[in-house]
């Protein structure tokens, strides 16, 4: 079963325009986790939040955690064409080991 | 260093037929998950495997099985295949296990099952 449910499914924007991508989970998590997949390829590791933080930063990207709401965000700032793919997020257990449960993902579009 | 390798990239086969796939970690990575990613489920745990041991399964039929060698590179075998089997298979290795590692995808087998 899934642990994450992204929101919205699907977002197109213009290139420059800033995309965010919503999160929200079931249990409690070790960590949560965001993934970028081009066209059905193999996934990109983005950035990693723990449990105990709030908001990342990395290049362009910014996530925020509320583990209350149990709710994440994926803000990536001035879209690119080559930004357009699916995204995912993943979050950690608490149990040994490296399982991750995966949402069902948002499909973002980029158009120049 | 070279990235994580899966063979082969696509696989066609028939129904009850059984399947193994392969993956090679990063050099020195340990620990090698696997995901099996459909359309309608998403993406779902298969097993991981660390240092040879299955560390965690995922809700699966024993129809899927893996293992791991001692070069940490990892197969999964699929017996008595069936429609549904029809997915991308995506394996990820970490440096060691555990919740907070970052994991590496390979590009994935693509499986059709007729």
């Amino acid at each position: 079963s899934q642990q994450g449910e992204e929101d919205p499914q699907a977002l197109s924007i213009q290139e420059g325009e800033n995309a965010t991508m919503n999160c929200s989970y079931k249990t409690s998590i070790n960590n949560l986790q965001w993934y970028r997949q081009n066209s059905g390829r193999g996934l990109v590791h983005l950035i990693l939040i723990r449990s105990n933080e709030r908001e990342k930063h990395s290049g362009r990207l910014r996530v925020t955690l509320d583990t209350s709401k149990k709710s994440s965000s994926l803000l990536i700032t001035a879209s690119r064409a080559a930004d357009t793919a699916s995204y995912f997020c993943a979050t950690a257990g608490h149990k040994a080991g490296t399982a991750l449960i995966f949402g069902k993902g948002t499909t973002l579009s980029v158009s120049s | 260093k070279a990235g994580v390798t899966q063979t082969p990239r696509y696989l066609i086969k028939t129904r009850g037929q059984q399947v193994t796939l392969s993956c090679s970690p990063i050099s020195g990575h340990r620990s090698v998950s696997w995901y099996q990613q459909t359309p309608g489920q998403g993406l779902q745990f298969l097993f991981e495997y660390f240092s040879e041991t299955q560390r965690n399964k995922g809700n699966f039929p024993g129809r899927f099985s893996g293992r791991q060698f001692s070069n940490s590179r990892s197969e999964m075998n699929v017996s008595t295949l069936e429609l549904g089997d029809s997915a991308l298979y995506l394996c990820a290795s970490s440096l060691v296990s555990g919740p907070a590692e970052t994991q590496y995808f390979g590009p994935g087998t693509r499986l059709l099952v007729l």
